[in-house]
């Protein structure tokens, strides 16, 4: 089993749509816990990260479920510039980060 | 302004050649990462380092080898014992060594150096 699981996708989607992507990982001793977002040959960047209490920034939001080890990502109203593969970390900091993956989504006007 | 600074961009090496891939930090982080990204894949850590003059292998260092002389430093060399070695490579440093809640964690990025051997 790898450690850290996402639906590959694609995700394609209409604009204004709302779309959620799940993670699971394995590792119980992971702390933190980071969505990222590529785009198209270009390097990862932190879209933000996942706390236990869940998060919002604008219309994005992510939580994490330890219990059940896994994360998510909610999109609200998607724009056409959302189009990247969205990457799911988690790790123990110092140590070692995993990433997941990667889920495409193509938003389709 | 702080940042990850990858070189170079673009390298082409004909096969049985090493080459060595620079990447410098300025944020005064003490852990740096090299990851491999093949097309359509996702990032497989190569070499980690959390402090000066240690380093620890990823899931895939066959056929690499890293140096960790100086904080802001971090090179990787990709050998001639590397039998893939074309793909897209990233280097990540992330900040503090300990304390969980001192900071977050984060990876920050360099843009990346694209390996393609002939």
């Amino acid at each position: 089993r790898k450690e850290v699981e996402q639906d590959p996708g694609p995700f394609n989607v209409p604009e204004g749509a709302t779309v959620a992507f799940n993670c699971t990982y394995s590792n119980s001793a992971s702390q933190s816990f980071f969505w990222y977002r590529q785009d198209c040959r270009k390097e990862p960047k932190l879209l933000m990260s996942v706390y236990s209490s869940g998060n919002e920034d604008g219309r994005f939001t992510a939580q994490l479920n330890r219990a059940s080890q896994y994360i998510s990502l909610l999109i609200r109203d998607s724009k056409l510039s959302d189009s990247a593969t969205y990457l799911c970390v988690g790790g123990v900091y110092g140590q070692n980060f995993v990433f997941g993956p990667g889920t495409r989504l193509s938003v389709l006007p | 302004d702080g940042g990850i600074t990858q070189s170079p961009k673009y390298l082409f090496r004909k096969e049985g050649q090493n080459v060595t891939l620079s990447c410098e930090q300025n944020l005064n982080h003490d852990a740096m990462y090299w990851y491999r990204q093949d097309p359509g894949q996702g990032l497989r850590l190569i070499y980690y380092s959390q402090i000066v003059n240690d380093f620890q292998k990823g899931d895939i260092a066959e056929g690499y080898s890293v140096s960790r002389e100086k904080k802001e430093s971090f090179p990787l060399t990709v050998t001639s014992a590397q039998k893939n070695p074309t793909a897209f490579y990233l280097c990540a440093s992330s900040g503090g060594r300990t304390g969980f809640g001192a900071n977050t964690g984060e990876l920050f990025f360099g843009e990346g150096s694209r390996l393609t051997v002939l």
